[in-house]
C-alpha cells in the first residue's frame, strides 16, 4: 500500500495553466480508470474534484480537467484563479484497498 | 443537504481505546459505502477503512489492519471507528465520507482530531 507519488509544489500565475502529476503503478492508477482529485484549502476537509479519472461532479468549474497515461494521471487547472490556491491529492482504487498520493502544494503568484 | 458529522475524538495515552462516531443526514444512508480517511498533522491523507453499505464487506489499511474496526448502523445513519491499542503514529484528523468503492469520497465530514500521548 505505497502512496502514489506527487510534486510537492507547483505554481502559477492567474490566468495561466498548470497541471499536477500523479504516478503510481500497474496495480492502482494504470490497472483502473478510477482516479479521483481532492482539493483541500487549509482547515478544512477535502473537496472531490475530478472522479473517474476525468469526470467533473456538479459545481466543480470546468477550469478542471483530469486524464490518464499508464501508470500516471493528471489534474490540469487552465485559467488559474487566487481562490484555486490549495493542496491537491490524487487517489487510486487499487483493488481491495483505496490509496493517495502524498499532495501537491498549488501556488497562485 | 448531505451532511457528515464526526464526533468523539479526543486525547488518549498510547495503548488506549478511542470510539469515533460519524452521523450523516441528507441522503439514504443504508446505499453508500462509507469510508474513514485520516490525516496527520501538517502530513497527507491516508485511507483508513471503508464498510459496504449492508456491512458485508470491510477492508483496512495494514497500518490499522487488526487495531480497529469499522461498524455501522443504517438504521440510526452512523458510522463508527472502534479504535484499540493506540498509537503515537495514529494522531490525525479523522474524516469519514461518502464513498463509492472506486475511490470516489464525496462529501467529507468536517473531521474529528485524535491525539494519542502520553
Amino acid at each position: 500500500q505505497s502512496a502514489l507519488t506527487q510534486p510537492r509544489s507547483v505554481s502559477g500565475s492567474p490566468g495561466q495553466s498548470v497541471t499536477i502529476s500523479c504516478t503510481g503503478t500497474s496495480s492502482d492508477v494504470g490497472g483502473y480508470n478510477y482516479v479521483s482529485w481532492y482539493q483541500q484549502h487549509p482547515g478544512k476537509a477535502p473537496k472531490l474534484m475530478i472522479y473517474d479519472v476525468s469526470k467533473r461532479p456538479s459545481g466543480v468549474p470546468d477550469r478542471f480537467s483530469g486524464s490518464k497515461s499508464g501508470n500516471t494521471a493528471s489534474l490540469t487547472i487552465s485559467g488559474l484563479q487566487a481562490e484555486d490556491e490549495a493542496d491537491y491529492y490524487c487517489c487510486s482504487y487499487a483493488g481491495s484497498y483505496t490509496v493517495f498520493g502524498g499532495g501537491t502544494k498549488l501556488t497562485v503568484l | 443537504q448531505v451532511q457528515l458529522v464526526e464526533s468523539g475524538g479526543g486525547l488518549v495515552k498510547p495503548g488506549g481505546s478511542l470510539r469515533l462516531s460519524c452521523a450523516a443526514s441528507g441522503f439514504t444512508f443504508s446505499d453508500y459505502y462509507m469510508s474513514w480517511i485520516r490525516q496527520a498533522p501538517g502530513k497527507g491523507l491516508e485511507w483508513v477503512s471503508y464498510i459496504s453499505s449492508s456491512s458485508s464487506y470491510t477492508n483496512y489499511a495494514d497500518s490499522v489492519k487488526g487495531r480497529f474496526t469499522i461498524s455501522r448502523d443504517n438504521a440510526k445513519n452512523s458510522l463508527y471507528l472502534q479504535m484499540n491499542s493506540l498509537r503515537a503514529e495514529d494522531t490525525a484528523v479523522y474524516y469519514c465520507a461518502r464513498s463509492v468503492l472506486s475511490a470516489r469520497f464525496d462529501p467529507w465530514g468536517q473531521g474529528t482530531l485524535v491525539t494519542v500521548s502520553s
